[in-house]
C-alpha cells in the first residue's frame, strides 16, 4: 500500500521558537496533501488542504500565519508551527492523496507530537 | 456544521468475542465512507471505502455495511484477537468537497 513518513514524531519546543514537520509519500506522487490537528479526545481535523505548487487552503479558524504549509513537490509537504505557544501543544498529522487514484483516498503517516514548554 | 459520530467511544471485550460498532454521518451529500484502524505510534491504514448504499465489505474477520438513507455504517469484527486492538476511525466524504470529516474513533482493546 501507498507509505507516507512524517518526522519528527514528537518535538519538544520552547515558547516562541518555529518548529517544522515533514510529511513525505514515498511511493506514489502526491498532488494534494492535508494536515489536521487532533486534540485529546478529539476527532482529527483538517486545518489546510495543500496542493503541490499552489498556495494552501485553510479551514476555517485556522491562522494561515502561524501554520505555515509548503507543498514544493509531488512528495513533499512540511507544517511550519511559527512562534510556537504552549496552546499549540498537540498531535498533528498529515494525509497524501495519491494523484491518479480515483477514490480520494488519503493514506496517513504516523503523527507528530508537539509539545510547546 | 456536518457531524460525525461514533459509538461506543471505548470498548474492552474477550478473545474470541464478536463486536461491532457504529458511525452515524449526515445523511445529505453523500459521496464516500471510509474505515480506517489507527494503532498507537502507527499510521492509520485504510479498512474500506463504502460508497454505495447497501455496500457490504469484508477482510478477513472485519466486515462492514452502509446505510446512506439512514446516515450510518456498522463495522464488525467476528472472533476478536488481542491484534485487533486499535482505534477505529470513520471518516465522512460530501460529495464536492472530498475532505474527510473525522468521528472521534471507538478505542477497542480485545483481552487475551
Amino acid at each position: 500500500g501507498a507509505v507516507v513518513s512524517q518526522h519528527p514524531s514528537r518535538v519538544i519546543c520552547k515558547s516562541g521558537t518555529s518548529v517544522k514537520i515533514e510529511c513525505r509519500s514515498l511511493d506514489f506522487q502526491a498532488t494534494t496533501m492535508f494536515w489536521y490537528r487532533q486534540f485529546p479526545k478529539k476527532s482529527l481535523m483538517l486545518m489546510a488542504t495543500s496542493n503541490e505548487g499552489s498556495k494552501a487552503t485553510y479551514e476555517q479558524g485556522v491562522e494561515k500565519d502561524k501554520f505555515l504549509i509548503n507543498h514544493a513537490s509531488l512528495t513533499l509537504s512540511t507544517l511550519t508551527v511559527t512562534s510556537a505557544h504552549p496552546e499549540d501543544s498537540s498531535f498533528y498529522i498529515c494525509s497524501a492523496r495519491d494523484g491518479a487514484g480515483r477514490s480520494y483516498e488519503q493514506y496517513f503517516g504516523p503523527g507528530t507530537r508537539l509539545t510547546v514548554t | 456544521i456536518l457531524n460525525v459520530e461514533q459509538s461506543p467511544q471505548s470498548l474492552h471485550v474477550q478473545e474470541g468475542d464478536s463486536t461491532n460498532f457504529t458511525c452515524s454521518f449526515p445523511s445529505s451529500n453523500f459521496y464516500a465512507l471510509h474505515w480506517y484502524r489507527w494503532e498507537t505510534a502507527k499510521s492509520p491504514e485504510a479498512l474500506f471505502v463504502m460508497t454505495l448504499n447497501g455496500d457490504e465489505k469484508k477482510k478477513g474477520r472485519i466486515s462492514a455495511t452502509l446505510n446512506t438513507k439512514e446516515g450510518y455504517s456498522y463495522l464488525y469484527i467476528k472472533g476478536s484477537q488481542p491484534e485487533d486492538s486499535a482505534t477505529y476511525l470513520c471518516a465522512f466524504m460530501a460529495s464536492g468537497t472530498y475532505k474527510y470529516i473525522f468521528g472521534t474513533g471507538t478505542r477497542l482493546k480485545v483481552l487475551a
